[in-house]
Parts: C-alpha cells; structure tokens; sequence
C-alpha cells in the first residue's frame, strides 16, 4: 500500500518571502499522480498543483511551484511570495494511475503554514 | 458550475442516533468518493463508487457505516447508530472518468455527543 508523509507538522513564513513544504511518499508503482492541496479555516479542500509521475519537467501554477525527484520519491512544495491568503493547512497526495484500478487519493497527515505579516 | 455539494455542513446529534449526510457530485463526474478526516487519523477515503457502484469500501469502519448512490447526482452515508468516535468532518468527492483531479464539496462538521 502507498503512504504519504509530511514531516513538518507546522511551518512559518514571513509574508512576501518563501517557504519550501516537504513530502515524501513510499509505493512500488511507477505511474502515478501526485498532488498538493490547500485546506484554509472555511475546511474546503483546494487544489493547488498537480505532478504526473512520467514527466520530469516540475509543475508551476504561478507562484506554486513543486519539486519532484521520482527515484527519491520526493514531492516538495514551494511557495514564492508568501501572501496572507496562503495561510492554511496543506496535504501532500497521491493517486494511482488509472490502469492500475485504484482511483483513491492518499493523503499525508497535513503542515500547518502559518504567514507572519 | 455549482460543484459538489453536500448537506448539512453541520451535524449535531446524540450517541444512538441515526445520521445522514448527501452529496451531489458535479453533473457528468462518473466517481464519488466519501473521504473522513479526523485529528487522529487525518483524511482517509471511506468508500468510492464508480457509475453508481461502489468499487471500493475497505475504508468504512464497521457496519454502522452504509453509503449508497442510487443515480448519478445523489450519493448518502449513513450512520447507525452513531457514536462520539463518529465526529469528525466528512467530504464527499467527485472526479471525471479520463482525468486525475478529485473535486471535494466543503465538508459535513458530524458532532456526536
């Protein structure tokens, strides 16, 4: 079974600055997707950037932006110019490619990204 | 596009009682998945269902937990009788055959006291 851990229970930034989240994942599959989503207060799960396992080119979403290292199996978050509205809990993901049945997504236990103004 | 969306966004009910959280996925989203989070256990997918039917339940706990989906826009979980290890908020999910992006409704707050 796939597992997905985030070892930064809490993180902090100062606003206009950057912050790098880190996600780790275990699974024996080769293709697969990986995901980042935002949680703020109001409790809707957002997405905020999606990785295709096969490309290696790392996903941007302006000023998201993800480092993957497939053979590390790595999935980081960056976050440039911090801005108060990013102030929310954040989940790692994972999903297996649709031929391999499973359509689930494993969620990692969450960071806590606080922006100090 | 309204996206999904469930009701009631909060449940307040007592140990014993029977609950029911719905859900409507995205009109033309061929899977909805049910997914708990709690504090403990953070967010676990409970069951998905693909054309109606449910393809996977490992996640459901026990056999106080049913969920169904009698047509395409409308799926329930149930449960009975509920317990205070029950509260926790509860997301239903909708996603498009042929894509990878699950879309989640704003969530269902259960407390059981």
């Amino acid at each position: 079974a796939q597992t997905v851990t985030q070892s930064q229970p809490e993180m902090s930034v100062q606003e206009a600055e950057t912050v790098t989240l880190s996600c780790t994942y275990d699974t024996s599959e080769s293709d697969y997707y990986l995901f980042w989503y935002k949680q703020p207060p109001s409790r809707q799960m957002i997405l905020v950037i999606r990785q295709e396992a096969y490309k290696q080119q790392n996903a941007t979403e302006n000023r998201f932006s993800v480092n993957f290292q497939k053979a590390a199996k790595s999935f980081s978050l960056k976050i440039s110019d911090s801005q108060l509205g990013d102030a929310a809990m954040y989940f790692c993901a994972y999903r297996s490619h649709p031929y391999q049945g499973a359509q689930k997504l494993v969620f990692g236990q969450g960071t806590r990204l606080t922006i100090n103004p | 596009d309204a996206g999904v969306i469930q009701s009631p966004r909060h449940e307040v009910t007592e140990m014993g009682q029977e609950v029911t959280l719905r859900c409507k996925p995205i009109s033309g989203h061929d899977y909805l998945f049910w997914y708990r989070q709690t504090m403990m256990r953070g967010l676990e997918l409970l069951i998905y269902f693909n054309n109606n039917v449910p393809i996977d339940d490992s996640g459901m706990p026990e056999d106080r937990f049913s969920a169904k989906m009698p047509n395409a826009s409308f799926s329930t979980l149930k449960i009975q009788p509920s317990e205070p290890r029950d509260s926790a908020v509860y997301f239903c999910a909708s996603l498009p055959s042929g894509t990878d992006t699950q879309y989640f409704g704003p969530g269902t707050r259960l407390t059981v006291l």
